[in-house]
């Protein structure tokens, strides 16, 4: 079955930096599209980033461009999410989600999380 | 982007049904079928309701439908069951981004 499992979390300082990992099975995960997504406490949903099937195309939310970076390794089944110049309102719970295609804008599959908080 | 518009909260009771709507723009919900819903446990992970408006993946219960008319998404849920009470959010391809926005998130109480 599809497991995401996100890692990587924490505590970080605000202009601090901090990588996110998604280790994917359970799928050809470079066959798929995927996506990190978040929540801040309390909040709703916000869609972060996108990267395609073979990492040739990349998008991103307003919020965080010039300062995220979304990637992946294929031949680890990873994700990852680099997170510099955080802020502290990038305080949230960061999802990976699988996109069931080359890209369909939506999320089939999501990992259970991992927390981020930006705070001095 | 600016969020799709969802009310906060919406009730019904055991059986009936309910409707959630999610309004948009031609840039969003309107100018595509990629419409998709969420349903959200306190705690636990979003998991997949509809997608491409109205497309229900194996697993979800009959009982929830999806539609669109112009730049207003719906999500219907029939036969309300107590396990329904749950957040739900709503999501859809904007090209303003060539990315994702999604609703503000509706609270579905069951009375």
């Amino acid at each position: 079955q599809v497991q995401l499992v996100e890692s990587g979390g924490g505590v970080v300082q605000p202009g601090g930096s901090l990588r996110l990992s998604c280790a994917a099975s359970g799928f050809t995960f470079s066959s798929y599209g995927m996506h990190w997504v978040r929540q801040a406490p309390g909040k709703g949903l916000e869609w972060v980033a996108f990267i395609r099937y073979d990492g040739s195309n990349k998008y991103y939310a307003d919020s965080v461009k010039g300062r995220f970076t979304i990637s992946r390794d294929n031949s680890k089944n990873t994700l990852y999410l680099q997170m510099n110049s955080l802020r502290a309102e990038d305080t949230a719970v960061y999802y990976c989600a699988k996109d069931p295609g080359m890209i369909r804008y939506y999320f089939d599959y999501w990992g259970q999380g991992t927390l981020v908080t930006v705070s001095s | 982007q600016s969020a799709l518009t969802q009310p906060a909260s919406v009730s019904g009771s055991p059986g009936q049904s309910i409707t959630i709507s999610c309004t948009g723009t031609s840039s969003d919900v309107g100018g595509y079928n990629y419409v998709s819903w969420y349903q959200q446990h306190p705690g636990k992970a979003p998991k997949l309701m509809i997608y491409d408006v109205s497309n229900r993946p194996s697993g979800v219960s009959n009982r929830f439908s999806g539609s669109k008319s112009g730049n207003t998404a719906s999500l219907t849920i029939s036969g309300l069951q107590a396990e329904d009470e749950a957040d739900y959010y709503c999501s859809s391809y904007t090209s303003s981004s060539t990315g994702v926005v999604f609703g503000g998130g509706t609270k579905l109480t069951v009375l």
